[in-house]
């Protein structure tokens, strides 16, 4: 049980280039977020989704694209990477309930050069 | 939007002495109240979560509590030890089943 497992760790990008980032989680969780964390910022929410085939905008989704079309899998994209984009990213799922826990991914250190 | 304010942004305590951390929320449909912790290059972890339909839970040094009608709730820390210097984080859950963050506070423990 590997619980919520975030690919890849570690990324630099040039101005323009373009990723995805993947995550997995093997919980059956139905919710499941992604968060882009700033210094002296916090955890700010970038896109959700609350079942398989569902996305939703956060607080900060421009410049960023997500998908899960796999109940297990939410996929954060970013077309054209900018410098304002260098951040941690975070995932967390948690189950279809509101009051439960999330529970998050190791992070994605991101660096857009 | 659904909004989640908290301070202090850093506190520093002696060893021994209590921590306390604030939070206020503006959506008041949340009804879900949990309190994270992370540690330096670390992944964020749950250490106490509170419900709307209870004032105040306590679990050992760690103690929350809640006030629905002015829209605040608390983190506190008594007798504080060194590993409790993390950035501890507030949350609230919204009626869009979005959890929203507070901006962090940064503890540090004086030895």
């Amino acid at each position: 049980n590997a619980g919520v497992t975030q690919t890849p760790k570690f990324r630099v990008l040039k101005t323009g280039q373009s990723m995805t980032l993947l995550c997995a989680q093997d919980m059956n969780h139905e919710y499941m977020y992604w968060y882009r964390q700033d210094p002296g910022m916090g955890l700010r929410l970038i896109h959700y989704s609350v079942g398989e085939g569902t996305t939703a905008k956060g607080e900060v989704p421009d410049g960023y694209n997500v998908s899960r079309l796999k109940k297990q899998n939410f996929l954060l994209g970013l077309e054209s990477a900018a410098p304002s984009q260098t951040s941690v990213y975070f995932c967390a799922s948690r189950p279809g309930l509101r009051n439960t826990e999330a529970f998050f991914g190791q992070g994605t250190r991101l660096t857009v050069v | 939007g659904e909004n989640v304010e908290q301070h202090p942004s850093t506190l520093s305590v002696q060893e021994g002495d209590s921590a306390v951390i604030k939070c206020t929320y503006s959506d008041s449909a949340s009804n879900y109240f949990p309190w994270y912790k992370q540690e330096l290059g670390k992944r964020p972890q749950l250490i106490i979560d509170i419900r709307s339909n209870v004032g105040e839970k306590k679990d050992q040094r760690i103690a929350v509590t809640l006030n629905k009608t002015a829209k605040h709730f608390s983190l506190h820390i008594t007798e504080t030890q060194p590993e409790d210097s993390a950035v501890y984080f507030c949350a609230a859950d919204s009626s869009a089943s979005k959890i929203i963050f507070g901006s962090g506070t940064r503890l540090s423990i004086r030895p």
